[in-house]
C-alpha cells in the first residue's frame, strides 16, 4: 500500500462549513495527488503536488485548495463545502526513480467518504 | 479527456482467461500503457505497464500491438476476486499527471 493513510475515512458535514482531508505517506515520495470519484465520472484529478510547497491544479480544482508544508502530508481543503462535493476522495503517491515520466507508478490510499448535507 | 477507449463492461467465467481490450490510436512514441483496477470501494490498484514489448507479472499479462494503437490485458485464470473496474491509461512521457477514463467493469461469473 506504499504507506499511504487518509484521515478521516468518513465524514459528514453541513453545507458552508470548512473541511480538511489529510493524506499521509511514510516513504518520502515527492509526488502526491488528490482525486475524487463519483458515479458516472470515474476518477478525476483535483490537485497534485511535486514537492514541498509545490502544487498544481488538476481537472476539477474549483472549490478546493491544497497545501504541502512537509513531504509526508498533503492536505485537501474545502473552504465552504457544497453538496456537489459529496464524493469519495482518494490520495495517491507516485513511486519511481525519476519522479515523473512513463516508468513511475501511482499507488492509492484507502479513500475518504465525504457527505455534505 | 482520456486518450483510451474501453468497453463499458465485460463478463468472464471463473477459471477462464479474461481478455480486456483497450484502444489508444493516438498514442505517441514515448507514451506508456498502464493498467489499474479498482475493486468496489477500495483505492485503485496498479496492475502492469508497458511501452512496446509484451509484459507479464504475477497478476497479469499485457499484450501491445506492433503499431501500439491497442493493447489487451490478460488475467490468465480469473477468480471472483478479479471482479472490478479495469482502467487502461496512456501516460504521456515526462508528465506527472495520470488521467483516468471510465474503465471496463469486469464481472467474473461463478
Amino acid at each position: 500500500d506504499a504507506g499511504i493513510t487518509q484521515s478521516p475515512r468518513h465524514k459528514v458535514t453541513e453545507t458552508g462549513t470548512p473541511v480538511t482531508l489529510r493524506c499521509h505517506q511514510t516513504e518520502n515520495h515527492r509526488y502526491m495527488y488528490w482525486y475524487r470519484q463519483d458515479p458516472g465520472h470515474g476518477l478525476r484529478l483535483i490537485h497534485y503536488s511535486y514537492g514541498v510547497k509545490d502544487t498544481d491544479k488538476g481537472e476539477v480544482s474549483d472549490g478546493y485548495s491544497v497545501s504541502r508544508s512537509k513531504t509526508e502530508d498533503f492536505l485537501l481543503t474545502l473552504e465552504s463545502a457544497t453538496s456537489s462535493q459529496t464524493s469519495v476522495y482518494f490520495c495517491a503517491i507516485m513511486e519511481g526513480t525519476s519522479g515523473s515520466g512513463g516508468t513511475d507508478t501511482q499507488y492509492f490510499g484507502p479513500g475518504t467518504r465525504l457527505t455534505v448535507l | 479527456d482520456a486518450k483510451t477507449t474501453q468497453p463499458t463492461s465485460m463478463d468472464c467465467a471463473e477459471g477462464r482467461a479474461a481478455n480486456l481490450p483497450c484502444n489508444h490510436s493516438t498514442i505517441s512514441g514515448n507514451e506508456y500503457v498502464y493498467w489499474y483496477r479498482q475493486i468496489h470501494s477500495q483505492g485503485p490498484q496498479y496492475i502492469i505497464h508497458g511501452l512496446k514489448n509484451n509484459e507479464t507479472n504475477e497478476m497479469a499479462s499485457l499484450i501491445i500491438t506492433e503499431d501500439r494503437k491497442s493493447s489487451t490485458l490478460i488475467l490468465p485464470h480469473a477468480t471472483l476476486r478479479d471482479t472490478a473496474v479495469y482502467y487502461c491509461i496512456v501516460r504521456p512521457n515526462r508528465d506527472d499527471k495520470i488521467i483516468f477514463g471510465k474503465g471496463t467493469r469486469l464481472h467474473i461469473l461463478p
